[in-house]
């Protein structure tokens, strides 16, 4: 049980754009997702902490109108990374806990790379 | 402030024991969990402590002194696979789980 499923993968994108990456819990009702970033060699960094139906809270220094979260339903959230730059090519990962469930279970990530 | 403290790097041997501590300063504690995360992957669920005490899973042991603020994962029977970094993560007041930056296990047949 406890499986948070991420799509894409990975993901490649011109400079400018936006990305959508999408996390679903499979199996249970997520009341809490997070989204990390991870650049190379370095540990998670929590980007912002999302509860549904609600706004998310940012961590100090991540610009919310870049990094669009979405946490319409308890089994899907969702993070856009607007005008995206080679900057924000990184490993992307969210975690969703349940109910009184202080353990978060992980997404397998998504790398993305901005051309 | 709160803070997670542990070693950036480790090596040990094939088959021997390696224990990597983790000492914690979190506002209010509700527990500290253990994580795996082998490179280019996310992290792996290995144990949660909130009592005083060791607990022993397979090869993998963790241990939990609350009035000293330390934790530590005994990881035995070293194998290759064990490479990996090793994250350790207090759950505060508001049941957020504040990180450690991870210790890099480097396995050495």
């Amino acid at each position: 049980g406890a499986v948070v499923s991420q799509h894409p993968s990975w993901v490649i994108c011109k400079s400018g754009t936006s990305v959508k990456i999408e996390c679903r819990s499979l199996d249970f009702q997520a009341t809490t997702m997070f989204w990390y970033r991870q650049f190379p060699k370095q540990s998670l960094m929590l980007m912002a902490t999302s509860n549904e139906g609600s706004k998310a809270t940012y961590e100090q220094g991540v610009e919310k109108d870049k990094f669009l979260i979405n946490h319409a339903s308890l089994t899907l959230s969702t993070l856009t990374v607007t005008s995206a730059h080679p900057e924000d090519s990184s490993f992307y990962i969210c975690s969703a806990r349940g109910g009184e469930d202080y353990e978060q279970y992980f997404g397998p990530g998504t790398r993305l790379t901005v051309t | 402030g709160q803070n997670i403290d542990q070693p950036t790097e480790m090596t040990a041997t094939e088959g021997a024991i390696v224990q990597i501590n983790c000492t914690y300063q979190t506002s209010g504690f509700n527990g500290l969990f253990w994580y795996q995360q082998h490179a280019g992957e996310a992290p792996t669920f290995l144990s949660y402590n909130v009592l005083d005490g060791l607990e022993e899973k397979g090869r993998f042991s963790s241990f939990l002194s609350r009035s000293k603020g330390y934790s530590y994962l005994l990881l035995k029977e070293l194998q290759m696979k064990d490479s990996a970094s090793y994250l350790c993560a207090g759950v505060d007041s508001n049941y957020q789980l504040i990180w450690g930056a991870g210790t890099k296990l480097i396995i050495k047949p």
